[in-house]
């Protein structure tokens, strides 16, 4: 496999369910990324991971919790959501350092529902 | 902190027409990326072009050109004979040069192109 995979594409959830939410690169970049799609609104970065520092958004809930092992696996785990977090989670990777000009390579996303 | 504007929530253009979708964006940096991502309906988000903002010359990728304006902040993506297969989402994005995991979106351009 090559690029970006995720996995599940699609789930279904009640608010009480945990679940998680996997990502894994071959790129052999060094930072990733959780991005939350929701429709009409810009791209909102949740978490990135990176060799020199793990960056997350402040009004990020902590029903959110993300976990990366190492550099080619990141894991978003799921915890007593809410309705309004059913949206497209998109995951990324980029060269740590920004390489040419570090742009953003991405999975093809994992569609939430929320019930 | 950087924003990234696309006034276009929406646009239709007809096979072999060209159409212009337009991005404006605030920031007090003097050097940075900017970059159009193309997401087709179910499909991940790939790169459409890149613009380093201390170059002048527009860049161009095949049927796909840019108007970088720096003065003016704004950066429009001009799509020429459009085909059924640029019917998607389009964003624009903004990466400052240093800080390699921070990337600014718009909130997307739904472009459909019309048999």
């Amino acid at each position: 496999e090559t690029g970006v995979t995720q996995t599940p594409r699609h789930l279904v959830m009640g608010m009480t369910n945990k679940k998680s939410l996997k990502c894994e690169q071959h790129l052999g970049h060094n930072a990733m990324y959780w991005y939350k799609q929701s429709a009409k609104k810009p791209l909102e970065l949740m978490f990135v991971y990176s060799l020199e520092e793990r960056v997350e958004n402040n009004s990020v809930p902590s029903r959110f919790s993300p976990e990366c092992p190492n550099s080619s696996h990141l894991f978003l785990h799921l915890h007593t959501l809410q309705p309004e977090d059913s949206a497209l989670y998109l995951c990324a990777s980029s060269p740590s350092r920004g390489g040419a000009s570090g742009e953003l390579f991405f999975g093809e996303g994992s569609r939430l529902t929320v019930l | 902190a950087q924003t990234v504007t696309q006034s276009q929530p929406e646009m239709s253009v007809q096979e072999a027409e060209t159409v212009t979708l337009s991005c404006t964006y605030d920031t007090s940096e003097n050097n940075y990326y900017l970059f159009w991502y193309k997401q087709p309906p179910s499909r991940q988000m790939i790169l459409v072009i890149r613009q380093e903002a201390y170059k002048q010359q527009n860049a161009t990728e095949n049927r796909f050109s840019v108007n970088f304006q720096k003065a003016a902040k704004s950066f429009s993506l001009k799509i020429s004979d459009s085909q059924l297969g640029d019917t998607a989402m389009y964003f624009c994005a903004f990466r400052g040069l240093y800080n390699f995991n921070k990337f600014y979106f718009g909130s997307g351009t739904k472009l459909n192109v019309k048999p």
